[in-house]
């Protein structure tokens, strides 16, 4: 089975310029959850799908950041335009629906992608 | 809020030597709790989990975690350490909730294993 792709593996930018990332899950998977990592600090949360809906967004550092699921499938994260604070790892992690509220989901991340805007 | 404090940042570590890691989180219930490793050019790999019952958790390559309520800790432990678990680890929690969970990580910790 394959596990959760991320393409690019990393992309280089101008500040300024629009940069789309995407994220494919482990086929099966409703939930889909988008991490960045900005360097030196923790790895961060921005938002949570199932299927196609926008479960949680409350991460989502602010308007210039724009996250996609259509169908239910892959997922884009683009920024527009990025600024030099956006650099890092952005991960994206997918997971089964939780057959119960009692037990967690467990997680299971991509490789990431590692932006860096000049 | 929850929150996840992984007090060292780098350790070093002869191979063969025993390795613990720890971590303590602040949660106002029963938390889940997460493991995961990233070794150099990998995603990020669920080493365990808790999330009920037994405190004393074992995971792959050898690992296992305690978790203990009265300390809020969940340390990370391997007896002999191999060159391959060079890689940065990350605790994580996760709150109980319905349709899935965001998590909360550490800062991390990057082992370091000596020849």
């Amino acid at each position: 089975e394959a596990g959760v792709t991320q393409f690019p593996s990393h992309s280089v930018i101008e500040k300024g310029q629009t940069v789309t990332l995407r994220c494919d899950p482990i086929s099966g998977h409703d939930n889909l959850y988008w991490y960045r990592r900005v360097m030196g600090k923790e790895i961060k949360f921005l938002l949570h799908f199932v299927k196609e809906s926008k479960q949680d967004e409350s991460g989502m550092p602010n308007n210039r950041f724009l996250a996609e699921r259509t169908g239910g499938t892959y997922s884009t994260l683009k920024v527009q335009p990025a600024e030099l604070e956006d650099s890092g790892v952005y991960f994206c992690a997918s997971s089964q629906m939780k057959e119960t509220s009692e037990y967690s989901d467990t997680q299971y991340f991509g490789p990431g992608t590692r932006l860096t805007v000049l | 809020a929850q929150s996840v404090t992984q007090p060292d940042i780098h350790i070093t570590v002869s191979e063969g030597a025993s390795l613990e890691l720890r971590c303590n989180y602040s949660y106002g219930a029963t938390p889940y709790l997460f493991w995961y490793v990233q070794s150099p050019g990998q995603g990020l790999q669920l080493l365990l989990k808790y999330f009920s019952g037994d405190t004393l958790v074992q995971g792959i390559k050898g690992f296992e975690a305690e978790f203990k309520r009265s300390q809020s800790s969940f340390n990370l432990r391997k007896p002999s350490v191999h060159w391959s678990d060079a890689a940065e680890y990350f605790c994580a929690v996760g709150a109980r909730g319905a349709a899935g969970n965001k998590l909360t990580f550490g800062g991390g910790t990057r082992v370091l294993v000596k020849p």
